[in-house]
């Protein structure tokens, strides 16, 4: 089945402590996302990757780190997380870049909580 | 500042009628746009797209429109259904960009 996983689902940490959220999709897509959603705010988007070892800030990325290796996997760390970090996550890939017509395929999300 | 705005957070409807779901953009190099469906606890599922090069886009019960004179689209489902109870989000992007703009999602609530 074509999809984008995403691990964990459900996440609490302090603050401070590093994690990792990993991403990976089997549909062999070039382009990878990931958004952050707030209520009021829609989808913001983190960071976008356009091909292996290809990346790029979206509109929020401070405080977020991320790589691509590997096509199938687009993990997002975040070296010192803060509370306002609490959000739900949402990782996402397409099959070229946003401007060629290829709809993005979402994960199922990972709600975090940094207290 | 927000590229793509859905200005109403909520929106009822009976069954059976249509809904009708409004979004604005302010850049004019968008030229692809697309409808996206959420149920909680789950993703954004994909449910229909429109480029520029068309003003309208028909998928079974979902329809989409385009004027791009007004920078605006809708998303028309007829009839609608109890299982269409969702958030929605309109999304944008441009030819020469490499990134995807959301709206801050209408919730749709079909009442039975």
């Amino acid at each position: 089945e074509a999809q984008v996983t995403q691990n964990p689902r459900y996440l609490i940490t302090v603050t401070g402590k590093k994690l990792t959220v990993t991403c990976s999709q089997n549909m062999n897509h070039e382009y990878m996302s990931w958004y952050r959603q707030d209520p009021g705010l829609g989808l913001r988007q983190i960071y976008y990757s356009m091909n292996v070892e290809v990346t790029d800030k979206g509109d929020v990325p401070e405080g977020y780190k991320v790589s691509r290796k590997e096509k199938r996997n687009f993990p997002l760390i975040l070296e010192s997380p803060s509370p306002n970090q609490t959000s739900l996550y949402f990782c996402a890939s397409s099959l070229s870049f946003a401007g060629a017509n290829s709809p993005l395929h979402f994960g199922n999300g990972t709600r975090l909580t940094v207290t | 500042d927000q590229q793509v705005k859905q200005n109403s957070p909520s929106l009822s409807v009976q069954e059976g009628r249509i809904s009708i779901l409004n979004c604005d953009y302010t850049n004019s190099m968008f030229d692809y746009f697309l409808w996206y469906k959420k149920y909680p606890a789950e993703g954004p599922t994909f449910l229909i797209s429109i480029s520029s090069i068309k003003d309208k886009n028909e998928d079974g019960r979902f329809t989409v429109f385009l004027n791009k004179s007004a920078k605006h689209l809708s998303l028309h489902i007829v009839p609608s259904q109890p299982g269409d109870s969702a958030v929605y989000f309109c999304a944008a992007s441009g030819r020469t960009g490499n990134q995807f703009y959301f709206g801050t999602g209408t919730s749709l609530t079909v009442i039975p």
